[in-house]
């Protein structure tokens, strides 16, 4: 069956644009979870979003960075005015259901010029 | 000090031999452990999903956890040479973090050959 879908997959842009990056969970899971994984890095939490519920926002390193997710499904990652510290693999994964494994897509490879 | 811990390796080692991968950990409310394998420039891929302490054995691959050492561990039974990847632990606790996931900075496993 289809995973978990990221796009683009690879992303150059210059300091200072903003930039979108789109996830499509798997089909029937209701929660969904965006990750930065830097070189040498482990993941790092940024956002979760369960059914209807307000999202949780706490791993959102800036104001700069903001994510929403439509219909309870595809979901969108913007960082706007992009610095070069921003410069990661963004993993996007989704769950059934809170408690259930996390399965993550290939990400988006994202470099600031 | 990090709350997961993981020797990030490069851990190489000849084709059939056991591989035994580790991570240790600090929070004791921690009660989901997750092993992922990462390729290179892929996502990680959910491997084990374990709760709370004892063992799991999938196929070529057991994971073990002791809680009361706060250590678990990853071990891969007669290695491939396509077992090499970046293997990663994670964890997370139960209640309403238990979507957070921790992650190590993972292990690179190299299997020769």
């Amino acid at each position: 069956g289809a995973g978990v879908s990221q796009s683009p997959s690879n992303k150059v842009t210059e300091k200072g644009k903003d930039v979108e990056l789109r996830c499509d969970p798997i089909s029937g899971h209701t929660a969904l979870y965006w990750y930065r994984q830097s070189l040498g890095q482990g993941l790092e939490f940024l956002i979760y979003f369960q059914g209807n519920s307000a999202p949780d926002k706490s791993g959102l390193p800036s104001d700069r960075f903001s994510a929403e997710r439509t219909g309870g499904s595809v979901s969108t990652l913007t960082i706007q005015r992009t610095q070069q510290e921003d410069s990661a693999v963004y993993l996007c994964a989704s769950s059934l259901a809170r408690r259930q494994p996390q399965h993550f897509g290939d990400g988006t490879r994202l470099s600031i010029l | 000090q990090k709350e997961v811990e993981q020797d990030p390796g490069p851990l190489s080692v000849p084709e059939g031999a056991i591989v035994s991968l580790n991570c240790t950990y600090s929070n004791s409310a921690f009660q989901y452990f997750m092993w992922y394998r990462q390729y290179s420039r892929k996502g990680p891929e959910l491997l084990m999903y374990t709760y709370s302490s004892g063992n799991k054995e999938d196929g070529r691959f057991t994971a073990q956890v002791d809680k009361s050492s706060k250590y678990i561990s990853l071990f891969i039974r007669d290695s491939q040479p396509s077992d090499s990847a970046t293997y990663l632990c994670a964890m997370s606790a139960t209640g309403a973090g238990t979507y957070k996931y921790i992650f190590g900075t993972g292990t690179r496993l190299k299997v020769l050959a």
